[in-house]
């Protein structure tokens, strides 16, 4: 079975630092992809980053990038230079070959930015 | 601006009502689907349409009925339901093919559902 742990159900940032969300993952699939989610107060979940199984490089996108660690089956985000409107709920996500269809995601971590 | 919308953005109801959720997609997706999101809880997937065509029916009691009449449309039906269904719920949608592992999914606002 798929799982997926994020063991910081919350963090805070100084606003202008960089922060690192954690994520591990349970798969025996070969293939996968990986994805992170921000969902503000409002409620839309927004996706933020892609990381494949395969890819070779750290999935980067503007401020937001990935850390990818295969053999630890770790894919933490990290988001750098952090703002106020970064304040929100960021969920780790996995699709895998055995389960194409569905997406599996994490209990979440609720990340504050502190002015 | 959000591709995926969903309406009403919050309702409640009584346990003996009938109502019904809508999810429009303006992205040109092939897929879509239903999420519900408690308090303090996962997100669960509750039901996946591809092509029209009901995938998935993730355990999910017969008090919810999805209807998918096109690729751009889904809703979900509700009735007699209880007061442990108040809940988030989110539908999103994706373009499913080949690359299935990076098929993204984007998700709209969500209904903030409360059964009294």
């Amino acid at each position: 079975a798929q799982k997926i742990t994020q063991t910081q159900p919350g963090m805070f940032v100084q606003e202008k630092e960089a922060v690192t969300l954690d994520c591990t993952y349970d798969t025996s699939d070969q293939s996968y992809g990986l994805f992170w989610y921000k969902q503000p107060s409002s409620g839309e979940m927004i996706f933020l980053i892609y990381q494949g199984s395969y890819d070779e490089q750290n999935a980067t996108e503007g401020r937001y990038s990935l850390n990818f660690q295969k053999a630890r089956k770790s894919a933490n985000l990290v988001i750098s230079a952090s703002q106020l409107g970064d304040s929100a709920m960021y969920f780790c996500a996995m699709r895998g070959e055995t389960s194409y269809d569905k997406v599996i995601f994490g209990p979440g971590t609720s990340l504050s930015v502190i002015p | 601006e959000t591709g995926v919308t969903q309406t009403p953005r919050h309702l409640v109801m009584g346990m003996t009502n009938k109502k019904s959720l809508k999810c429009e997609q303006h992205l040109g997706h092939n897929a879509m689907y239903w999420y519900k999101q408690s308090a303090k809880k996962p997100l669960e997937l509750m039901f996946v349409y591809n092509f029209k065509e009901q995938t998935e029916n993730n355990s999910v009691p017969s008090r919810f009925s999805p209807e998918c009449p096109n690729s751009s449309h889904l809703f979900l039906h509700l009735h007699t339901l209880q007061p442990e269904d108040s809940a988030l719920y989110l539908c999103a949608s994706s373009q499913d093919g080949d690359r299935w592992a990076k098929n993204i999914q984007y998700f709209g606002a969500g209904t903030r559902l409360s059964v009294l």
